[in-house]
Order: C-alpha cells, then sequence, then structure tokens
C-alpha cells in the first residue's frame, strides 16, 4: 500500500518568512495530491491539490510542487501570517471515488508574530 | 465544494452506552463513506471504508462489532459506537467521496467524549 512520509512534525517561524513542508509518497501508482489545514478542533480543510500532471500550482501565498521521479510533493507558504498556524496534512492517493487517501502525520505551523 | 454535515458536533456519554454520529452530504451523492478517528496531536486513522448498499470494509485493529457502519443511501452514513469506553474517546470524520474521488471533503468532525 501507499505510504507517507511528511516533515517536519514542527515548524516554528516569524511571521513574513516563508514555510516549507516535506511529503514523500512510495506508490508510484497516486496521482493526486492534496494538502490540508486543521485548526484545533475543526474539520480538515482543503487548502490546495495537485494532480500528477502538473509540477507545480500556486493560489496566492501558497504554492504546491510535484516531483513524480523522486516521488516526493511540498507546499510552500509565503509572507506568513500568525493565522497560518494550524496542522497542516499531505495526502496521496489514485483518483477515482473509492481510492483511499494515505495521509501524513501532520506538521504543525506556529507563526510568530 | 461539497457540503458536508455531521452531527452531533460533540457528545459526553456514560460508559457502555451507544452513541450515533450521522454524516450527510447534501449537495452530491457520496458513493464511498470514509470514517476517521483523530486523537490529540495526531492524524487521521482511517477506521472504515463503505459503499453505498454494502458493508463496510474495517481497517485492521478496528473492532466491526463495536463501531457499526450504515452506509444506506447515497446522502446520509452513519456510525454508532456501541458500549463505549473511555478509551473510544476520540474526534470521529466523516469523510464522503463522490464518482470523481477529487479534494476530499470532510464533515465537521464528532468529539466524543466517554466518562
Amino acid at each position: 500500500g501507499e505510504n507517507v512520509e511528511q516533515h517536519p512534525s514542527t515548524l516554528s517561524v516569524q511571521e513574513g518568512d516563508s514555510a516549507v513542508i516535506k511529503c514523500t509518497y512510495s506508490d508510484s501508482a497516486s496521482n493526486y495530491f492534496p494538502w490540508y489545514k486543521q485548526e484545533l478542533g475543526k474539520r480538515p480543510q482543503l487548502i490546495i491539490d495537485i494532480r500528477s500532471n502538473v509540477g507545480e500550482k500556486k493560489d496566492q501565498r501558497i504554492a504546491v510542487t510535484l516531483n513524480k521521479t523522486a516521488k516526493h510533493f511540498s507546499l510552500h507558504i509565503t509572507e506568513t501570517q500568525p493565522e497560518d498556524s494550524a496542522v497542516y496534512f499531505c495526502a496521496a492517493s489514485q483518483s477515482g471515488g473509492s481510492y483511499i487517501p494515505t495521509f501524513g502525520r501532520g506538521t504543525s505551523l506556529i507563526v510568530h508574530p | 465544494g461539497a457540503v458536508v454535515s455531521q452531527h452531533p458536533s460533540w457528545v459526553i456519554c456514560k460508559s457502555g452506552t451507544s452513541v450515533k454520529i450521522e454524516c450527510r452530504s447534501l449537495d452530491f451523492q457520496a458513493t464511498t463513506m470514509f470514517w476517521y478517528r483523530q486523537f490529540p496531536k495526531q492524524s487521521l486513522m482511517l477506521m472504515a471504508t463503505s459503499n453505498e448498499g454494502s458493508k463496510a470494509t474495517y481497517e485492521q485493529g478496528v473492532e466491526k462489532d463495536k463501531f457499526l457502519i450504515n452506509h444506506a443511501s447515497l446522502t446520509l452514513s452513519t456510525l454508532t459506537v456501541t458500549s463505549a469506553h473511555p478509551e473510544d474517546s476520540s474526534f470521529y470524520i466523516c469523510s464522503p467521496s463522490g464518482p470523481t474521488g477529487y479534494g476530499y471533503t470532510f464533515g465537521s468532525g464528532t468529539r466524543l467524549t466517554v466518562v
């Protein structure tokens, strides 16, 4: 089955700095890679995703890159703000309704004002 | 995006009682439902996967007789925690998936506390 490794487990940055979270996956059949933000006590919220036919995707301060050959993908947050503080999860899956996503262990991002 | 409603958002129950959690997909047909459990400061742990009209497939280590899942329609799935114990206290989240499988959406979660 799929195995997703996520690093770091904790990331502390100053407001305005950039934050990078990295994930690796093992199953070359995986072709969909979403990223989620989860605030304390709330549901995970999809913030950005990327499919295997794309190498990079950007949405304002958030970007995701994918290296299929190396089987790794990364989340980049620029100009971090205190409200970016949360736990971020990466996931990998195959497209299709019954394919089960495999989640990383999560990264606790702390943005200091 | 897809709209998912999960109830209750929190529940406190006594040991030995049962608790039912409902998950409704409001604007799409959920052919598949994933049920997750999340302990504090941990990732989402898949408990079971169900397809509408069929029995759920449970992950290793999850007791099917304790965590009863019903996915009787394309818009409603339920998880019943039977004979709850304090160690069942956790955050339970549903995630319905439609035919495309993209953008997995989550219910708002249920905080279960067993006393």
